[in-house]
């Protein structure tokens, strides 16, 4: 069974701080990661995808991927209020999403 | 059209009732995605169209799912018997090329609800 892992949380981070969240895969040979953020109620919507080993920034967003570790991550910059969803980590190769993660971001 | 298209987007079924949930694609999006998320749970796959070919139905549940896209642009996802563990929302996903490595882009999905 083909598993994406991440910590349920609830992940707080104060306004303006950064928030980090995990990702980690089980099949070695996944090659196209992304992250969705999913407000309550509503359907995911695509944030990033990532790759290539290193890091790939957009905006106040930067995914980490490296997959000796089978880890990807998700770090949000000056996060804001409105940042506070459910972010969740896809392996796309094997069509799987993790459990998601739910951040609050305190003004 | 503009986006994904999923109708009803609310359903109450009676035990044992048949339901069918539809799936409107982005217009050219070759594959198609029906995922099913329970309260506070990950999306968990269901089924996968590239065009009219289903390519993988490993995430069906039971044989009381079933899912088809004969035309390769609408699909509909039918649920045979519904169970009261069958209530969650269905969400269905189009990407524009085949193997989902471009990205899905969601409908607003559907609420079953199995009273």
């Amino acid at each position: 069974q083909k598993e994406v892992e991440q910590n349920s949380g609830p992940l707080s981070v104060p306004e303006g701080a950064i928030a980090s969240l995990n990702c980690t895969y089980s099949d070695r040979v996944s090659q196209s990661f992304f992250w969705y953020r999913q407000y309550s109620g509503k359907s995911p919507e695509l944030i990033m995808s990532i790759y290539s080993n290193g890091d790939k920034e957009d905006g106040r967003f930067t995914a980490q991927l490296n997959k000796a570790s089978q880890y990807v991550s998700l770090l949000i910059r000056d996060s804001q209020p409105s940042d506070s969803a459910t972010y969740l980590c896809a392996v796309e190769d094997d069509m799987r999403f993790g459990a998601g993660t739910r951040l609050t971001v305190k003004p | 059209g503009a986006g994904v298209s999923q109708s009803p987007r609310y359903k109450v079924a009676k035990r044992g009732q048949d339901v069918a949930l539809r799936c409107d694609p982005i217009s050219g999006h070759v594959s198609l995605f029906w995922y099913q998320q329970a309260l506070g749970q990950g999306p968990e796959f269901l089924t996968y169209f590239q065009n009219e070919a289903q390519l993988d139905k490993s995430g069906l549940p039971s044989d009381r799912f079933f899912a088809e896209r004969p035309e390769g642009s609408v699909s509909t996802l039918k649920i045979q018997r519904t169970q009261q563990e069958d209530s969650a929302v269905y969400l269905c996903a189009s990407s524009l090329g085949g193997g989902g490595n471009y990205g899905y882009t969601f409908g607003s999905g559907t609420r079953l609800t199995v009273v």
